[in-house]
């Protein structure tokens, strides 16, 4: 069965860093999302992405992230200068085309970020 | 705006026991509803969803849910609780157009013991 991989499984950096985390999606799917979960709190939505531009951002997703699918499979997001708040699992999660009659996110298994 | 609330941080049960996890939300216009969950260490998974047509939704594991428009409310149930179902159940709510950003509820975390 197909699957939203992601990579590295944890992440450990120091404040003012660059991080790059990496996500697969699966691959006939066209929508692609990133979300965050401090630990203890909700999952928050921070970016969605078609057509190899951005559709929708929180207000989270600020100047310090980005996003890129560089090479047609693989879907990443950029934190330029890591803060502490910064630290959290993020997912990532894929989605086919509205009008293939699946409305299902397919979350990756999280990557956890610690900022030190 | 959507907005999602789950009240319960915490349910414990016995296993065996029936178990209702509440969701409710509000939102403005026309939403999908769904229930993920999230076993320890993994990832989420999809539970089940309500898009359209008939209100009682259920899932292959004996979970179900009920969308009550009048009540804003998304309610999964399972009437006889496994040890294996202890696991953190999200609620979430999207509007049924555009790119569909799920928004999630704070999360029931389901404890059930022996």
């Amino acid at each position: 069965e197909p699957e939203v991989t992601q990579t590295p499984s944890h992440q450990v950096t120091q404040m003012g860093q660059e991080v790059i985390l990496r996500c697969v999606p699966i691959s006939n799917h066209l929508y692609f999302y990133w979300y965050r979960q401090i630990l203890g709190q909700k999952v928050e939505f921070l970016v969605s992405f078609y057509n190899n531009e951005i559709s929708e951002k929180s207000e989270i997703f600020d100047d310090q992230f980005s996003v890129e699918r560089p090479d047609g499979s693989n879907f990443t997001l950029k934190i330029r200068s890591t803060k502490l708040e910064d630290s959290a699992m993020y997912f990532c999660a894929s989605r086919t085309p509205r009008d293939r009659g699946l409305n299902e996110q397919f979350f990756g298994p999280g990557t956890r970020l610690t900022v030190l | 705006a959507q907005s999602v609330t789950q009240l319960d941080s915490q349910v414990p049960v016995f296993e065996e026991a029936p178990v209702e996890l509440r969701c409710n939300y509000s939102s403005s216009v026309s939403v999908y509803l769904f229930w993920y969950v999230q076993y320890p260490n993994q990832g989420l998974q999809l539970l089940l969803k309500y898009l359209s047509g008939s209100t009682l939704v259920e899932s292959i594991n004996g979970f179900e849910a009920e969308f009550n428009k009048s009540q804003t409310s998304f309610h999964l149930r399972k009437p006889s609780v496994h040890i294996s179902d202890t696991a953190e159940y999200f609620c979430a709510v999207t509007p049924n157009t555009g790119f569909q950003k799920l928004v999630f509820g704070t999360g029931t975390r389901l404890l059930v013991s022996p």
